[in-house]
């Protein structure tokens, strides 16, 4: 079976800190995505990374950055210098290939972030 | 370009009616899935489809139904609503290709919130 878990169900840091948003899924495929996702408070979710299993280098967007294991399958986000527009609720996701799974996420339960002034 | 667009964004039922919510998909885009969010089981997949047809179901009682229109747009259905079906629903569309891209970015909405009474 598919899992993605979000330990952190909220989190609350001051403007300009660093925060981590942990993500440790569980797959028996070879071959799978993980995704993050934004939700502002509108409603729409907001795509911001795909990585697929082969690739394990980690990547930065400007102050956005994911660490990918897959020895302890985890996708951590981090968000450098926090900024108040960051506060949302954060998801990530896990997609199988194939029939069983077109247009299929498997998504954590979320972490909501507070970033105060 | 025009993104997803879902409608109504907000309605509210009283139980044992039916719902009917709209979803038009990015121009080119072919698949369309539809998720339920609610605050106790999270973001849940419910179907999609592809040139008119149903490719992946959730695990979802048969009152909930879709369908999908020669021009991608998809329309779900849900009948004799119950409390529990308090949600919002999310539409998400992708091209629908998975050869040799991999998974696709989906691409959502910003839902439509329906409040069962």
């Amino acid at each position: 079976a598919q899992k993605v878990t979000q330990a952190q169900t909220e989190i609350s840091v001051v403007e300009k800190e660093d925060v981590t948003l942990d993500c440790v899924y569980e797959t028996r495929d070879t071959t799978y995505y993980l995704f993050w996702y934004k939700q502002p408070p509108s409603g729409e979710l907001v795509f911001l990374i795909r990585r697929n299993s082969f690739d394990e280098q980690n990547e930065i967007s400007g102050r956005y950055s994911w660490n990918f294991q897959k020895s302890t399958s985890s996708f951590n986000f981090t968000i450098t210098a926090s900024q108040v527009v960051d506060s949302a609720v954060y998801f990530c996701a896990l997609k199988g290939l194939g029939s069983s799974n077109t247009g299929k996420l498997i998504f954590g339960q979320g972490t909501t972030l507070q970033v105060k002034p | 370009k025009a993104g997803v667009t879902q409608t109504p964004r907000y309605l509210i039922k009283t139980r044992g009616q039916q719902v009917t919510l709209s979803c038009s998909p990015i121009s080119g885009h072919r698949s369309v899935s539809w998720y339920q969010q609610t605050p106790g089981q999270g973001l849940q997949f419910l179907f999609e489809y592809f040139s008119e047809t149903q490719r992946n179901k959730g695990n979802f009682p048969g009152r909930f139904s879709g369908r999908q229109f020669s021009n991608s747009r998809s329309e779900m259905n849900v009948s004799t609503l119950e409390l529990g079906d308090s949600a919002l629903y999310l539409c998400a569309t992708n091209s629908g290709g998975e050869g040799a891209s991999g998974a696709n970015v989906l691409t959502f909405g910003a839902g439509s919130r329906l409040t069962v009474l």
